[in-house]
């Protein structure tokens, strides 16, 4: 099974809002990878973390690897439409190069 | 740049026969996973492929077998279907083991 916690489960937002959401794990990871999938096809990926504390952007999103290293976090800032989708964390263990846990995802749907 | 490329997209097989998937990674990767993603649920990580050898492999049974070429691409064999088998399946390839993973669009595998 999954040993990755994913929250929220879903969020309903505004359009124009902020999103938050993590992932969390009793187990240590050396990477984390956020993805964004839309119904019917594959995960696309929006942010790679390496290091313990890094925090990246791309665009509207910012992820950072938390100091732990047991969790990682995903802001998406000032939502549009096109946002919709789920999300899902993936974390790859230190002992377990290659092997990526993903938890059971985020579904956004932004309203107008 | 092509990106993963998988076939076929869909797939409608009876239960007890066996399937082949295949899979293209990107331009430049030399490293193939694959992930089983059941309706509702995060990708399951079934095995790795580097070098034409399966280097991590997930909680899947023997059932589950694979292999890679030596131009990087794969394919995803599973025999003596099951019901529970229905999913999408999901390559992803990478630059070594250990790096991001870039995900193709799936096929759909439905067993009856």
């Amino acid at each position: 099974g999954q040993q990755l916690n994913q929250s929220p489960q879903s969020m309903f937002i505004q359009e124009g809002e902020d999103v938050s959401m993590n992932c969390t794990s009793s187990s240590i990871f050396n990477t984390w990878l956020w993805y964004k999938q839309d119904p019917g096809e594959g995960p696309v990926l929006l942010i790679a973390l390496y290091k313990a504390g890094e925090l990246t952007s791309n665009g509207r999103l910012t992820a950072q690897f938390g100091i732990t290293r047991k969790d990682s976090f995903l802001n998406i800032s000032a939502s549009i439409p096109s946002d919709v989708g789920i999300y899902f964390c993936a974390g790859q263990l230190g002992d377990s190069w290659g092997k990526f846990q993903f938890g059971a995802g985020t579904q956004v749907v932004v309203t107008p | 740049d092509a990106g993963v490329t998988q076939s076929p997209t869909h797939l409608i097989k009876t239960r007890g026969q066996q399937v082949t998937l295949r899979c293209s990674p990107k331009s430049g990767h030399d490293t193939v996973s694959w992930y089983q993603q059941a309706l509702g649920q995060g990708p399951q990580f079934i095995f790795q492929y580097y070098e034409e050898e399966e280097r991590q492999r997930g909680n899947f049974p023997d059932r589950f077998s694979g292999h890679q070429f030596p131009n990087y691409s794969s394919e995803l064999n599973v025999n003596a279907l099951l019901l529970g088998d229905s999913a999408l399946y999901l390559c992803a390839s990478s630059i070594g083991t250990e790096y991001e993973q870039y995900f193709g669009p799936g096929t759909r595998l439905t067993v009856t």
